[in-house]
């Protein structure tokens, strides 16, 4: 059974950095055939993707956001952990990892978790 | 970075109808076009993958069409259960871009 599940904290203060973790279960990281990616969405607002990262480590970021973000993963405990630097209250979303396949799709998602920017 | 222009943005129909919803790409993304479903607090769900191709478990009144720069995502007759927000995804070149979603009601 294929699960992911994000964590990290669910109120960060302007200007600070958010660091998320997704701890997937039901299959590997490096599997050649999957990835991870990162995608969020403002409270009533469409989704966008952020990042994600493929089993040989190759990764890739939204263009508006490149210099703000950073992926990485840890094969060994089946996590993928994402850093946005410099938060802003429009950074206010639910965060959501997924699980990304060789058809460009996403085929299995965490749950998502909110994340508030506030002072 | 590819755009995707959803439309519409909303739509109400009764039970039964026929549902359209288009999405457009700004350049030519061959048939790299998903649609998902996403109920009020939850994940989006997949159901329609490279355009066309119903995702395993996806009832059979949801299809897809359209290749290059235009794709249509049709619900044959719409049910209760299909109150919604729809999206399209697109994927090139490692870069991924959704649409604006369309929220779809019972009339």
């Amino acid at each position: 059974q294929v699960t992911l599940k994000e964590s990290g904290p669910v109120l960060v203060k302007p200007t600070e950095t958010l660091t998320l973790t997704c701890t997937v279960s039901g299959f590997s990281l490096s599997n050649a055939r999957m990835g991870v990616s990162w995608i969020r969405q403002p409270p009533g607002k469409a989704l966008e993707w952020l990042a994600h990262i493929f089993s040989n480590d190759e990764k890739s970021y939204s263009t508006s956001l490149k210099s703000r973000l950073t992926i990485s993963k840890d094969t060994s405990k089946s996590q993928v952990v994402l850093t946005m630097t410099n938060m802003d209250p429009v950074d206010t979303a639910t965060y959501y990892c997924a699980r990304f396949t060789d058809y460009g799709d996403y085929d299995y998602w965490g749950q998502g978790t909110l994340v508030t920017v506030s002072s | 970075d590819i755009q995707m222009t959803q439309s519409p943005s909303s739509l109400s129909a009764s039970v039964g109808d026929r549902v359209t919803i288009t999405c457009q790409a700004s350049q030519d993304i061959s048939n790299y076009l998903n649609w998902y479903q996403q109920k009020p607090g939850k994940a989006p769900k997949l159901l329609i993958y490279d355009a066309s191709n119903l995702e395993t478990g996806v009832p059979s009144r949801f299809s897809g069409s359209g290749s290059g720069t235009d794709f249509t995502f049709t619900i044959s007759s719409l049910q209760p259960e299909d109150i919604a927000t729809y999206y399209c995804q697109q994927y090139d070149n490692l870069q991924l871009t959704f649409g604006g979603g369309t929220k779809v009601e019972i009339k």
